[in-house]
């Protein structure tokens, strides 16, 4: 089940801030957060495991809702760096299963200008 | 630590030929997971593997795609009698064991793939 990631699309003036909302209608194990700039590979942000868990990376944070099973990126401050597609991936919970398979949004372009 | 090793990096072929693409994973890493995207567009899943076995193969077409990640040796996706619409970037990416701690996958620099 794919996730559903809004918005599409962001553009910010640097040092504005951002948020990047990611929901799905199964429970899940985890939320992945990854980066990719045109041409390049995904690369990886953050994870979250637990409800209501919120982590950080340099200016970029995320938290996750279990209950509402809805994530969200902050980015705040944003630099020129942060251009690129963001895209959310779900690990869905079974009860004792082992299939770790990583579904992702269709991604959100933020496009930072000077 | 040399990270996920994908190659070709570019690959053509004439329809109705084969494309191999192969995935080494990180060391240590023993799942694989094999992802396709199209131009402009999101990362779509195709297989996920560890070492002999397929776990999920949900995302690969029935027909002219085959995965495999052997004992010895990188991931291979293989893809058979190819034509116009397999022309994508095909991503590769790895992980050690995901029920164990927050980590993310690692993913390769990806085969370009153009059938003409």
């Amino acid at each position: 089940q794919q996730p559903v990631q809004s918005p599409q699309a962001v553009i910010l003036r640097e040092g504005e801030d951002a948020v990047i909302n990611c929901s799905s209608s199964k429970a899940l194990y985890s939320v992945h957060w990854y980066r990719q700039k045109h041409g390049e590979a995904p690369v990886f942000l953050m994870i979250l495991l637990k409800g209501g868990e919120q982590k950080g990376h340099e200016k970029i944070s995320a938290s996750f809702n279990e209950k509402k099973q809805q994530s969200s990126l902050y980015l705040t401050a944003s630099q020129l760096s942060y251009s690129g597609t963001y895209f959310c991936g779900t690990i869905q919970s079974e009860r004792g299963g082992s299939n770790y398979k990583l579904t992702f949004g269709k991604g959100t372009l933020l496009t930072v200008n000077p | 630590n040399a990270g996920v090793m994908q190659n070709p990096r570019h690959l053509v072929r004439r329809r109705g030929q084969e494309a191999r693409l192969r995935c080494s994973p990180m060391k240590g890493h023993s799942h694989v997971y094999w992802y396709r995207q199209l131009p402009e567009e999101g990362l779509k899943f195709m297989v996920y593997l560890q070492k002999e076995n397929i776990i999920d193969e949900s995302g690969m077409p029935k027909e002219r795609f085959s995965a495999e990640f052997p004992k010895e040796g990188p991931s291979i996706l293989r893809i058979q009698q190819v034509v116009r619409g397999d022309s994508a970037a095909y991503f590769c990416a790895s992980s050690p064991f995901p029920g164990q701690g927050a980590l993310g996958y690692t993913f390769g620099s990806g085969t370009r793939l153009t059938v003409v």
